[in-house]
């Protein structure tokens, strides 16, 4: 059972390149996000999809796009790569509730460095 | 709305000695509240959970967590730190305005060190 998959693990970008950071999970979860992760400020929401076909964005969803075609992959594009935009991201998912709270574990992939110089 | 305030950035402790790590939260209607820990170069795991049952709350490894709801808290202790408990520790709350997707809300992060 490999749960949440994201590729690759390690990128290094010059500036103004485009990228795509993939993540799959095989869990059948209808809930699937991304997050960044910068020192000191935690972990931060920028896309999250409720299910195939829907996506909406986080608290910092500026210069990310995503798409969600299927349940299990949920990739997210970097048009224009900015140095404000170097580092750890991670892919999460989480069987959906039908309203209320999150109450569940969240299951994270194993990360995405990325450096954008 | 909804923050999240972890006490600390970095904690030391010794061997052998208690662990406490701080979270405190602001939530407009009743929270649930997460410990996820991260390993080096790994993804974040669920440590424990509270849903609105018990208060006092036990997880793995021997964490624990207690909701004090007029202290708006949620630390986490362990009563005798390993080595192998060196990590960051991330306090997280989500509550039933987020059903727009199970929103998760992190704290900062707590990196736990652990000296001989």
């Amino acid at each position: 059972n490999a749960g949440v998959t994201q590729t690759p693990k390690f990128q290094v970008l010059k500036t103004g390149q485009s990228m795509t950071l993939q993540c799959a999970q095989d869990m059948n979860h209808e809930y699937m996000s991304w997050y960044r992760q910068d020192p000191g400020m935690g972990l931060r929401l920028i896309h999250y999809s409720v299910g195939a076909g829907i996506t909406d964005q986080g608290e910092v969803p500026n210069g990310y796009n995503v798409s969600r075609s299927t349940t299990e992959d949920f990739p997210l594009r970097l048009l224009s790569a900015a140095p404000s935009q170097t580092s750890v991201y991670f892919c999460a998912s989480i069987h959906r509730r039908t309203g209320g709270a999150n109450t569940g574990e969240l299951f994270f992939g194993e990360g995405s460095r990325l450096t954008v110089l | 709305a909804q923050s999240v305030t972890q006490l600390g950035s970095h904690v030391s402790v010794s061997e052998g000695a208690l662990v406490l790590l701080r979270c405190n939260y602001s939530s407009s209607v009743p929270p649930y509240l997460f410990w996820y820990v991260q390993y080096p170069n790994q993804g974040l795991q669920l440590l424990l959970k509270y849903t609105s049952a018990a208060t006092l709350v036990k997880g793995i490894n021997g964490f624990e967590a207690e909701f004090k709801k007029s202290e708006t808290s949620f630390h986490l202790t362990k009563p005798s730190a390993h080595m192998s408990d060196a990590a960051e520790y991330f306090c997280a709350v989500s509550n039933t305005a987020n059903n727009a997707g199970n929103m998760l809300t992190f704290g900062g992060g707590t990196r736990l060190m652990v000296k001989p």
